[in-house]
């Protein structure tokens, strides 16, 4: 059974980069299309990006192209995503998530809060 | 871009009654070649990461309560609560992954009790 455990939760200024980790247990990385998605606090589902097996590559929402980082280290199993740029309404817990060839989302990592605050 | 619209925004139900949730796509997630219909539904609790309880709009995920059905197709789908638990009080989104990307989420529902 696939379990995801990301990294602590982080405080950053504005205008720096944050950089959240994701570590896979039970199935390796390769076996595995990684996505993550947002929640700012009191709101919704935001997808981010994520790894589209058919094209073999990482696709990133348009709202985050240029400022997002999505990458991966499969020799420990660990997904990476790195915002930069950051700005106060990045506020917000971001989940990984993984997508099991099939669209939806299964499981999901515990989230990582991070804080954008001057 | 795919947009979801759920309805109501939230919704309050007594115990043991039936909950009902609509989500409406801005264009049809039905596949014509397999007739699936790309729609899930997750159920988030307050601090906890969403759950996958529906995929392919009505299939179950595994170890979900069979109170909870899905239901609906092309633009128009449904999730129903036939008898409100109190730990089903939460937020539920549905995601379409029929046009990606973006995948697409609904803005939620939040289901307390009456």
């Amino acid at each position: 059974q696939v379990q995801l455990v990301q990294s602590g939760a982080e405080v950053k200024k504005p205008g720096a980069s944050v950089k959240v980790s994701c570590k896979v247990s039970g199935y390796t990385l390769t076996e595995l299309s990684m996505h993550w998605v947002r929640q700012a606090p009191g709101k919704g589902l935001e997808w981010m990006g994520g790894f589209d097996p058919e094209d073999g590559e990482t696709i990133y929402a348009q709202k985050f192209q240029g400022r997002v980082t999505m990458t991966e280290d499969t020799s420990t199993d660990t997904a990476y995503m790195e915002l930069s740029s950051l700005r106060s309404e990045d506020t917000a817990v971001y989940y990984c998530a993984t997508d099991r060839g099939e669209g939806w989302f299964d499981p999901w990592g515990q989230g990582t809060l991070v804080t954008v605050s001057s | 871009d795919i947009v979801m619209t759920q309805s109501p925004d939230s919704l309050a139900v007594s115990l043991g009654e039936r909950a009902t949730i609509n989500c409406k796509s801005s264009q049809s997630v039905l596949y014509s070649s397999n007739n699936k219909n790309y729609l899930a539904w997750y159920q988030q609790k307050p601090g906890q990461p969403p759950k996958l309880l529906i995929y392919w709009a009505s299939t179950r995920e595994s170890g979900v309560p069979d109170r909870f059905s899905g239901s609906g197709s092309g633009t128009d789908f449904t999730l129903t609560i036939s008898s409100l638990q109190a730990e089903d009080v939460a937020v539920y989104y549905c995601q379409q992954y029929y046009s990606t990307p973006p995948v697409t989420f609904g803005q939620g529902t939040r289901l307390e009790i009456k």
